[in-house]
């Protein structure tokens, strides 16, 4: 799978976008981007993911560039509930679908 | 609808102790796995299931064994606890037919002292 590299922490302010880069330059064809959170020490939520298209759903949406070297996750509209960390991960679907965490972005909202 | 439920929550072992998380989901997903994390760190996949009856081992397998003789259970077993198997371990589960995106439980926080 994939390396990704994102960075260490991030913040933003109540109520304006988040947006949380993920670069991944060695990504292949047959693998998807994926992006979950973790808030405070629960266990992971899943977010969104996908391949080559950008995607939206009511959390989230996804920006991949042409070229799938990189991408973005959006937080339209941040709030003090989603400071997290946020995992972006490349992963391969293949018949085990495991994924394999890095270290994140520590994102913190502030009021 | 419960989703993936851990237990115990919280458990102080010996070193040398012996011990087995329960993983339990009621969803049907054919697939699932244990995860450590600790302190600061992102999280580690230990072993993984694709199915009943079939495991395989992960990023970090050494110390641990697993088990999945039935299709909703994923037990996770220390032999042998060591201080460094102090951690706090995730189980999820997943279908190939929900897009990929796994459903964690809320996790088991072990001791090894």
């Amino acid at each position: 799978d994939a390396k990704t590299t994102q960075p260490t922490s991030m913040d933003c302010a109540e109520g304006r976008a988040a947006n949380l880069p993920c670069n991944h330059s060695t990504i292949s064809g047959n693998e998807y981007v994926y992006w979950y959170r973790q808030i405070h020490s629960q266990g992971p939520q899943y977010i969104i993911h996908g391949l080559k298209n950008n995607e939206t759903n009511e959390m989230a949406s996804l920006i991949i560039t042409e070229d799938r070297k990189s991408s973005t996750l959006i937080l339209p509209h941040a709030t003090l509930r989603d400071t997290a960390v946020y995992y972006c991960i490349v992963r391969r679907e293949d018949s085990s679908y495991k994924l394999i965490f890095g270290s994140g972005t520590r994102l913190l909202v502030r009021p | 609808n419960a989703g993936v439920t851990q237990t115990p929550k919280f458990r102080v072992l010996k070193t040398g102790q012996s011990m087995t998380l329960l993983c339990a989901q009621d969803m049907n997903h054919e697939y699932m796995y244990w995860y450590r994390q600790d302190p600061g760190m992102g999280l580690r996949l230990i072993h993984y299931s694709v199915g009943e009856g079939t495991t395989a081992k992960g990023e970090v397998p050494d110390g641990y064994n697993v088990s999945r003789l039935k299709k909703q259970n994923f037990l996770l077993g220390l032999e042998s606890a060591a201080p460094s198997q102090t951690s706090v371990y995730f189980c999820a589960s997943s279908s190939a037919w929900q897009g990929g995106g796994y459903t964690f439980g809320s996790g088991t926080r072990l001791t090894v002292v």
